[in-house]
């Protein structure tokens, strides 16, 4: 399979600590997003950062991504209780004409206050 | 808010019904999407349409037939389902050129196939 693999599945952390996230995957990449779920709701894209970039920074978020290593880490600083969600990275593979974004399994956060 | 709307909500069906999703984005994109999320699976790619044809087909039984009357509305008919599609539906959109590649998704149809 060529999905991303999220790793931890679960995580919880206390309100104001940071949360790491992380994203493998097999083959070579045009660009890795990260989007959150709340729960049974529609997914939000927080940020996307192409294979040719090594980190990217959107507020709280700090996305890194290592093409050698196959990996992407996200991290959210300070957490807050709203934080709470279920996070996935999903992956557009190189390759012409694919329109496809493949999906993890996501990393539930917990944020307890 | 992202600019793509889904009915309805909450979905319940029997086996031998005929219902249908309805998608609609508000973003102008050429692109629209329909996933499926189970318990403790991925979000499954079902369909794509890129101007209005479709150009993905996951190995999707029969029993979904997409339709993209235009670059702003996708529906997904449904019929006699099975319990194991139950799930949520999520419709997404984007705009596929050199500039845009996030998508925006819909909040989804919660169905249940009794």
């Amino acid at each position: 399979s060529q999905q991303g693999e999220e790793d931890p599945q679960a995580l919880s952390i206390q309100e104001g600590e940071n949360a790491t996230m992380n994203c493998s995957y097999k083959t070579s990449i045009n660009n890795l997003q990260w989007y959150r779920q709340n729960s049974g709701r529609g997914l939000v894209h927080l940020i996307l950062i192409r294979s040719n970039e090594r980190e990217k920074h959107s507020g709280r978020l700090r996305v890194t991504l290592d093409t050698s290593k196959k990996s992407s880490s996200l991290l959210i600083t300070a957490s807050r209780a709203a934080d709470t969600a279920s996070y996935f990275c999903a992956i557009r593979y190189s390759g012409a004409g694919s329109y496809q974004l493949t999906f993890g399994k996501g990393t539930k956060l917990s944020v307890i206050p | 808010e992202t600019g793509v709307t889904q009915t309805p909500r909450h979905l319940v069906m029997g086996m031998t019904n005929k219902k249908s999703l309805k998608c609609e984005q508000h973003l102008g994109h050429n692109a629209m999407y329909w996933y499926k999320q189970s318990a403790k699976k991925p979000l499954e790619l079902m369909f794509v349409y890129n101007f209005k044809e479709q150009t993905e087909n996951n190995s999707v039984p029969s029993r979904f037939s997409p339709e993209c009357p235009n670059s702003s509305h996708l529906f997904l008919h449904l019929h006699t389902l099975q319990p194991e599609d139950s799930a949520l539906y999520l419709c997404a959109s984007s705009q596929e050129d050199t500039v845009g590649e996030t998508q925006y998704f819909g909040p989804g149809t919660r169905l249940l196939v009794l």
